[in-house]
């Protein structure tokens, strides 16, 4: 059964701080890999989708990585903004999708 | 486009209730699924539906059944409520299922059981 786990639970930076949100899963043999975005109350937003042959996506200021081999996943977020304080889920799979439990960020002007 | 819609926002039952949450889509999207969140957890899926006509359990089945009504509505319905169902309810749609397709979610339903 596929887990994913994401570390750290909880993270406060400055405005302005380079970060890395850190996604990990058990099962290598993964369909993709998603980074979603869910503000509060809301539902989820999809930011990047990398699929199993790939190793990164970009989109703006998000940069995610996938090592496979390792069952790992970063997201970079470049230059914070507070705008970018949100609950970060990654999500493996395609229609049967298992998300971790997500990283809480907060971002301080 | 309202994207995906969830009825109702916020619900409290009893222990024993039934009731069914609706989900209506309207992107023409052939997939659609409903997924719960509970505290301090990720989303976990409830059931799928890959097209029209087509319904899947997934993580998390027991105490619910679906309807996938036609394209645009899918149901999920708690026939007698227990307040381990009490959660967030999403439901989400994707077009058709390809590699690079993801998935769009609705605002969410508030689910209480006591």
């Amino acid at each position: 059964k596929q887990e994913v786990t994401q570390i750290p639970a909880a993270l406060s930076v400055p405005e302005g701080e380079n970060l890395v949100l850190n996604c990990s899963f058990t099962d290598s043999a993964i369909y993709n890999l998603q980074w979603f975005r869910q503000d509060p109350g809301k539902g989820l937003t999809s930011l990047l989708l990398i699929q199993s042959s790939q190793r990164e996506q970009t989109s703006g200021r998000l940069n995610a990585s996938l090592d496979k081999s390792s069952g790992r996943s970063t997201l970079y977020i470049a230059a914070s903004q507070p705008g970018d304080s949100a609950t970060y889920l990654c999500a493996v799979g395609h229609n049967d999708m298992r998300f971790g439990a997500g990283t809480r960020l907060t971002v301080k002007p | 486009n309202a994207g995906v819609t969830q009825t109702p926002k916020f619900q409290v039952l009893k222990t024993g209730q039934s009731m069914t949450l609706q989900c209506a889509q309207d992107m023409n999207h052939n997939s659609m699924y409903w997924y719960r969140q509970d505290p301090g957890m990720g989303l976990r899926l409830i059931y799928y539906s890959a097209s029209e006509g087509t319904t899947d359990k997934g993580e998390v089945p027991n105490g619910y059944n679906v309807s996938r009504l036609n394209k645009r509505e899918f149901s999920l319905r708690l026939e007698s409520a227990a307040p381990s169902q009490t959660s967030v309810y999403f439901c989400a749609s994707r077009p058709t299922g390809g590699r690079t397709d993801t998935q769009y979610f609705g605002p969410g339903t508030r689910l209480t059981v006591l």
